[in-house]
């Protein structure tokens, strides 16, 4: 029974890398949602996605940051030009459907910009 | 947009005795309402979730309530135990629009 994956767990880059996070969404499961947690706050919401296709990246900032969710593999979030700020834990959640569907969530990535 | 006020942020209780966690919306077109639990380091898990058609449901121990003329709805946890110790968020959603979380609850469960 796998859950959410998510890798790599912990990553750890400096000013100016690019930091790409992968989600594989439980099985069954065809809809991916990312969310940033800052320490000692709630989670926010960033993106959703399904299969090739956005559908909501009203939480997602306008530049640097980017996500897909391509016919084959996993949901990559990618970062450029990390700054210190986009030290966070990444959460990325799936469910069945969209609407009033249970989200389970994955392990996190935790970055660390130094 | 939507937005999710918890409180209280910290709550301390004895062991065996009850937590109750208040969260309010005001998008009055919410209609799915889960809870999370999250430990230290790890993800969020989900314990329970409410829609707006019931006005509380109830799994073991724990128990949700929705009060959706008010826009409220709160976590109850009975005889409560060490190992409930945790950040409890609540959420909202109108089911086409995103997750708002709450900020948060963390709860602590004196032995």
């Amino acid at each position: 029974n796998a859950g959410v994956m998510q890798n790599p767990r912990h990553l750890v880059r400096r000013r100016g890398q690019e930091a790409r996070l992968r989600c594989s969404p439980m099985k069954g499961h065809s809809h991916v949602y990312w969310y940033r947690q800052l320490p000692e706050e709630g989670l926010k919401f960033m993106v959703y996605l399904q299969k090739e296709n956005i559908i909501d990246e009203s939480g997602m900032p306008k530049e640097r940051f980017s996500a897909e969710f391509p016919k084959e593999g996993p949901s990559i979030l990618r970062i450029q030009q990390v700054v210190r700020g986009d030290s966070a834990a990444y959460f990325c959640a799936s469910s069945r459907d969209r609407g009033l569907y249970e989200q389970y969530f994955g392990p996190g990535t935790r970055l660390t910009v130094t | 947009g939507e937005n999710v006020e918890q409180h209280p942020s910290t709550l301390s209780v004895q062991e065996g005795d009850s937590a109750v966690i208040k969260c309010t919306y005001s998008d009055s077109a919410s209609n799915y309402f889960p809870w999370y639990k999250q430990e230290l380091g790890k993800r969020p898990q989900l314990i329970i979730d409410i829609r707006s058609n019931v006005g509380e449901k109830k799994d073991q121990r724990i128990a949700v309530t929705l009060n959706k003329t008010a826009k409220h709805f709160s976590l109850h946890i009975t005889e409560t135990q060490p190992e409930d110790s945790a950040v409890y968020f609540c959420a909202a959603s109108s089911g086409n629009t995103p997750l708002v979380f709450g900020k948060g609850t963390r709860l602590s469960v004196i032995a």
